[in-house]
């Protein structure tokens, strides 16, 4: 079945630091793969998707590629800033016309100033 | 900015007590989803609807647990009995209808209802 791995957190960087969060995936046909983030006390946003190979998402200076030749979607940053202080979720929509999510475990992100 | 709301923000209740958490999807987004959020589980996946109809409720306990959509814009999720154990953080999240196999069903998430059962 589908499924989704996300390196294990938390994570912490200096501000300005470089940000890379692995996920890698498995699933039949074509997802269409996404992140999430979570600040305290809300619910998730989504930050970026793509929907077909090789496509690039971004948002907030966060980029990720579709890569099906190595089922992955890492999630990067170039510089990171203490706002950014949240939980990332790699998730993967499957092929079928359902809308349901899997998501991965989350990895936790702490940038210090 | 239309956004998917909860209610209760919060909710303090005794063991053996009927809870019933309210989701208000956005306008015009036809599916509904119901997640529980916990440290030690993540997120799981409770129900789904999609135009009112459950469409996969296996993530669910089916004796204490029940998700409904009276209307379009009301979506329930009730426990009853509660159990210390059902203490989380529950989330409902809606998405636009898709537009074939290439949509990308992006999910829209509520601030959560966080549960305490003593």
């Amino acid at each position: 079945g589908n499924s989704v791995t996300q390196m294990e957190g938390p994570v912490t960087l200096s501000e300005e630091a470089f940000l890379t969060i692995n996920c890698t995936y498995t699933a039949t046909g074509y997802p269409s793969l996404f992140w999430y983030v979570q600040y305290p006390g809300e619910g998730l946003q989504l930050l970026l998707k793509a929907t077909k190979a090789d496509d690039k998402g971004s948002n907030k200076g966060f980029e990720a590629t579709y890569r099906k030749e190595t089922t992955s979607f890492h999630l990067e940053k170039g510089s990171v800033q203490v706002s950014d202080s949240a939980v990332y979720f790699c998730a993967l929509r499957g092929s079928s016309n359902t809308g349901k999510l899997i998501f991965g475990q989350g990895t936790t992100l702490q940038v210090k100033p | 900015d239309a956004r998917v709301t909860q209610t209760p923000r919060h909710k303090v209740t005794e063991m053996g007590q009927e809870v019933t958490m309210r989701c208000q999807p956005i306008l015009g987004h036809n599916t509904v989803f119901w997640y529980r959020q916990t440290m030690m589980q993540g997120l799981e996946l409770l129900a789904y609807f999609r135009n009112r109809a459950p469409l996969d409720d296996s993530g669910m306990p089916k004796d204490r647990f029940s998700a409904e959509m009276p209307d379009a814009t009301l979506a329930t999720l009730k426990i009853q009995p509660s159990e210390p154990r059902d203490s989380a953080v529950y989330f409902c999240a809606s998405g636009p209808r898709g537009q074939g196999a290439r949509s990308s069903y992006e999910q829209y998430f509520g601030p959560g209802t966080r549960l305490t059962v003593t």
